[in-house]
């Protein structure tokens, strides 16, 4: 089974604080995703990234950087906590099949409490 | 972007009824899935869709990949207690194999 592992399920930070969200994943799979989670609003797309060192903007990345310095390792930073930044993030990991990608394997979330 | 419209937004049943969710899209998908997840937790994969008219069972779940691959629909069958949660349904855009549309959920409650 795929594991994606989140590193803290409850965060609480104060407003400008740095926040560094950690996702690491266990199958070795190319593409991983950060996405926060707000109710009525679904789940949104931050930021992915499809090999080591890429990284592509999502639909949602101002006040949000990532960085992939290993393949098991995908990163989200806060450079300056906002308490509009208070949400549910969860990481996902996906692998190439054939001409698609596979489904999209997700953490348990990290809650994020910005004060 | 666009996200998709999934319907209902909330469904109240009693145990041993059956449920149906769907979700609808203006954009051409690849890739159906549908996902549960329970309070506190990340969603978990039901069931992946491939091709259109694609009908896939996993248990007492039942998921069809529309004709017109623009919607998809969850069918649960005799429902029970542990079946509450949030469904969501995922799309991948045809176009843009990275390109995933969530549904914004249906909150499922199921009383015994």
């Amino acid at each position: 089974d795929v594991k994606v592992t989140q590193s803290s399920r409850y965060l609480v930070k104060r407003t400008g604080e740095k926040v560094f969200l950690e996702c690491v994943q266990d199958m070795d799979h190319e593409n991983m995703f950060w996405y926060r989670q707000d109710p009525g609003l679904g789940l949104r797309l931050i930021y992915f990234s499809y090999d080591v060192k890429m990284k592509e903007k999502g639909d949602i990345p101002e006040g949000y950087s990532v960085s992939r310095e290993k393949k098991e390792r995908f990163s989200l930073i806060l450079e300056s906590a906002s308490t509009n930044q208070t949400s549910m993030y969860l990481c996902a990991s996906s692998t190439q099949t054939g001409v698609n990608n596979s489904p999209l394997h997700f953490g348990n979330g990290t809650r994020l409490t910005v004060t | 972007g666009q996200q998709l419209n999934q319907s209902p937004q909330s469904m109240f049943i009693q145990e041993g009824e059956d449920v149906s969710m769907n979700c609808t899209s203006s954009s051409i998908f690849n890739t159906w899935l549908w996902y549960k997840q329970d309070p506190g937790e990340g969603p978990v994969l039901l069931i992946a869709l491939y091709k259109a008219g694609e009908l896939t069972s996993n248990g007492r779940l039942t998921a069809q990949f529309g004709i017109t691959r623009k919607d998809s629909f969850l069918n649960i069958s005799a429902s029970i207690p542990s079946d509450v949660g949030i469904y969501f349904c995922a799309g991948r855009v045809i176009s843009n194999n990275n390109d995933m549309r969530f549904g914004a959920g249906t909150r499922l409650t199921v009383k015994p």
